[in-house]
């Protein structure tokens, strides 16, 4: 089946620590995000990437970092110096960046502790 | 400030009753879209209006787009209490930008 897959489902990090949250999709798109979404809020862009080897920040990229070596994969490293974490993190994917109607995964839950 | 504020922010409503939900944006758009969010997981796309379009139908949902009030509204005829979620719209402009607003918290009642 198609589709986009993230992992973990849940992720825990203590203070200080680097984590990375994997996001693979396998519907040959060339345009991949990230996005982070707080309790009853509305998703916040933290990095595109509208194909391979190149990506850009979002809205709230401080904090984080990104790669995109192969096209299937996007993933995304939530350092140290991101001060508050703990958050829902979405991944998606679209044809392009132009096209609209992304594909969604089911999200990382990270957690601080 | 976010582009896209959905009103009301929740809403419940018995089964068999129609939902309907706004959102207002303040720039100008291309297209804008509609996503239902189940608790605890991605999102998952409706529908999807231009900016020359003004109504769209896909099943039991609506979608109406008013670009001189930069406003859309989503309508779900005939609610199931499966419709129970969370629904966001989001807006994309020139170049690259889709913007998601807060969303409206949906509770359908069996």
């Amino acid at each position: 089946d198609g589709g986009i897959t993230q992992s973990p489902k849940y992720l825990f990090r203590k203070e200080g620590q680097n984590v990375t949250l994997s996001c693979e999709q396998n519907l040959n798109h060339d345009a991949m995000y990230w996005y982070r979404q707080d309790p009853g809020q509305g998703l916040r862009l933290i990095y595109y990437s509208q194909i391979v080897n190149d990506f850009q920040k979002g809205d709230i990229a401080e904090g984080y970092s990104v790669s995109r070596e192969k096209k299937e994969s996007f993933p995304l490293t939530v350092t140290s110096a991101q001060k508050n974490p703990t958050a829902f993190y979405l991944c998606a994917s679209s044809i392009d960046v132009s096209s609209m109607g992304a594909f969604f995964g089911q999200g990382t839950r990270l957690t601080v502790v | 400030s976010q582009q896209g504020e959905e009103d009301p922010q929740a809403l419940s409503i018995q089964e068999g009753e129609n939902a309907t939900m706004n959102c207002s944006y303040k720039t100008s758009i291309n297209n804008l879209q509609w996503y239902r969010q189940n608790s605890g997981r991605g999102l998952v796309h409706l529908i999807l209006i231009r900016s020359n379009e003004r109504e769209k139908h896909s099943g039991r949902l609506r979608v109406t787009l008013d670009t001189s009030k930069k406003s859309s509204s989503l309508l779900i005829t005939a609610s199931r209490a499966a419709d129970t979620a969370s629904y966001f719209c989001a807006t994309a402009g020139g170049g690259f930008k889709t913007i998601f607003g807060a969303g409206t918290r949906l509770f359908v009642k069996a």
